[in-house]
């Protein structure tokens, strides 16, 4: 399996609502990243997992909680969001956290918030 | 922090033609140079990359030059074709330290491949 997967692909929520945004990865690759991508912007970092430890939180605000419960897996917990966070969440991964390492992409979760 | 230029923002071109996209970062310290597609509605894809040791990478129609003295790089596609068009990212990052694989992106550029 040489692919980054997310579910769902699409959601919609309430400010007032909790979801979870999920990925997987069977490639062994121990680097997973999340990433914010606004229309016809560049996708920008929100967290990097390396080895199952959060090395990097880009100011990210705690309405957006991470967590990563084993090398395959990474979820994005959402609380309490604005509508300003509406856009596409990505999630990446990459053999390791050694910057040389191609980082492959999932499709995305379109997230709506009203 | 690593800021990264891309030009231009948008391009057009025939059929065949060639299309050339710039960009420039400001730390010197940055040492991998990938480049990355997205098609509307799809992931980004990674479709060349150049490591600082190096000053040009080809893969068939798509080749990638580096200029470390300017701190500049650029992403040349030749013969194009419609299937080309997309939004092209460059992308730049420090392999040392604490870097933890994190990519600084440029802005972008909407390529537009008219048969």
């Amino acid at each position: 399996d040489t692919e980054v997967t997310q579910t769902p692909k699409h959601l919609v929520m309430g400010m007032t609502n909790k979801k979870s945004l999920k990925c997987e990865q069977h490639m062994g690759h121990r680097a997973m990243y999340w990433y914010k991508q606004k229309a016809k912007k560049p996708p920008e970092l929100m967290f990097v997992y390396s080895y199952e430890k959060l090395s990097i939180n880009e100011s990210v605000p705690s309405r957006f909680s991470p967590e990563c419960p084993n090398s395959s897996l990474l979820n994005l917990h959402l609380h309490a969001l604005q509508p300003e966070d509406s856009a596409l969440y990505l999630c990446a991964s990459s053999q390791s956290g050694a910057s040389y390492n191609e980082q492959f992409f999932g499709p995305g979760t379109r997230l709506t918030v009203l | 922090g690593e800021n990264v230029e891309q030009h231009p923002s948008t391009l057009s071109v025939q059929e065949g033609d060639s299309a050339v996209i710039k960009c420039t970062y400001s730390d010197s310290a940055s040492n991998y140079f990938p480049w990355y597609k997205q098609e509307l509605g799809k992931r980004p894809q990674l479709i060349i990359d150049i490591r600082s040791n190096v000053g040009e990478k080809k893969d068939q129609r798509i080749a990638v030059t580096l200029n470390k003295t300017a701190k500049h790089f650029s992403l040349h596609i030749t013969e194009t074709q419609p299937e080309d068009s997309a939004v092209y990212f460059c992308a730049v990052t420090n392999a040392g330290g604490t870097s933890y694989g994190k990519l600084t992106f440029g802005q972008g550029t909407i390529l537009t491949v008219h048969p």
